[in-house]
């Protein structure tokens, strides 16, 4: 069975551009979180979406925004890129949101 | 501000040595979580542990939850050069659907 993926797994942008990534869940998992992780850093918590409806967001700008699509997997947007944006973004998935989440192998997004 | 504190934030010893990874709080959590992550990848799922008190063991690896649900612990027993990587606590806050994560404890084993 798959576990999470992510795409794309690198990624470049300039400073001011939009990013967009992808993350498919555990099938049957209705429930995906993500994370910004700064290397040397744990992750920090962005959004939480289940069954399609924002269940949590963390303290970040409204440049970021996400959603869930019918089939469970998500979007991570994020618009007007800066430099500290730059950071590897973990999607998590798991049954009902919480406890026990499995984790994708992470997009890395470096800004320039 | 970390709301949870991990140490040591690095740790490097040789194989077959005892080691103890702390992680702490002020915060009261309803569960706690170890991962375990190597470099460009995603954390994994060692153990949850959800009640005061409770032990948990997983081949050499003994994690503790505190009575009062606030703090943690890892130990490795005899460690082995593949128990190399950054292990990092996540603690979940009531029912806030997120995780608080600590910033990690970077181990390496030496054979």
């Amino acid at each position: 069975d798959a576990g999470v993926t992510q795409s794309p797994t690198h990624l470049i942008k300039t400073r001011g551009q939009h990013v967009t990534l992808r993350c498919s869940p555990i099938s049957g998992h209705k429930s995906v979180s993500w994370y910004q992780q700064v290397l040397g850093q744990g992750p920090q918590f962005i959004f939480q979406y289940y069954e399609k409806e924002e269940r949590g967001r963390g303290n970040f700008p409204d440049r970021f925004s996400a959603r869930q699509f019918p089939n469970y997997s998500s979007e991570l947007n994020v618009n007007a890129l800066l430099l500290g944006d730059s950071a590897l973004y973990l999607c998590a998935s798991s049954l009902a949101g919480g406890v026990g989440a499995f984790f994708g192998q992470g997009t890395r997004l470096t800004v320039v | 501000t970390q709301l949870l504190e991990q140490s040591p934030q690095f740790l490097s010893i040789q194989e077959g040595e005892n080691l103890t990874v702390y992680c702490n709080s002020s915060s009261v959590f309803s569960s706690l979580q170890w991962y375990r992550q190597e470099p460009g990848e995603g954390p994994v799922l060692l153990v949850t542990v959800v009640t005061g008190g409770e032990v948990k063991k997983l081949k050499r690896l003994t994690f503790q939850f505190g009575d009062a649900r606030k703090d943690s612990s890892l130990h490795i027993t005899a460690a082995q050069p593949g128990d190399t990587g950054l292990y990092l606590c996540a603690g979940e806050l009531g029912n806030n659907y997120q995780l608080i994560w600590g910033a990690g404890t970077k181990l390496i084993i030496k054979p």
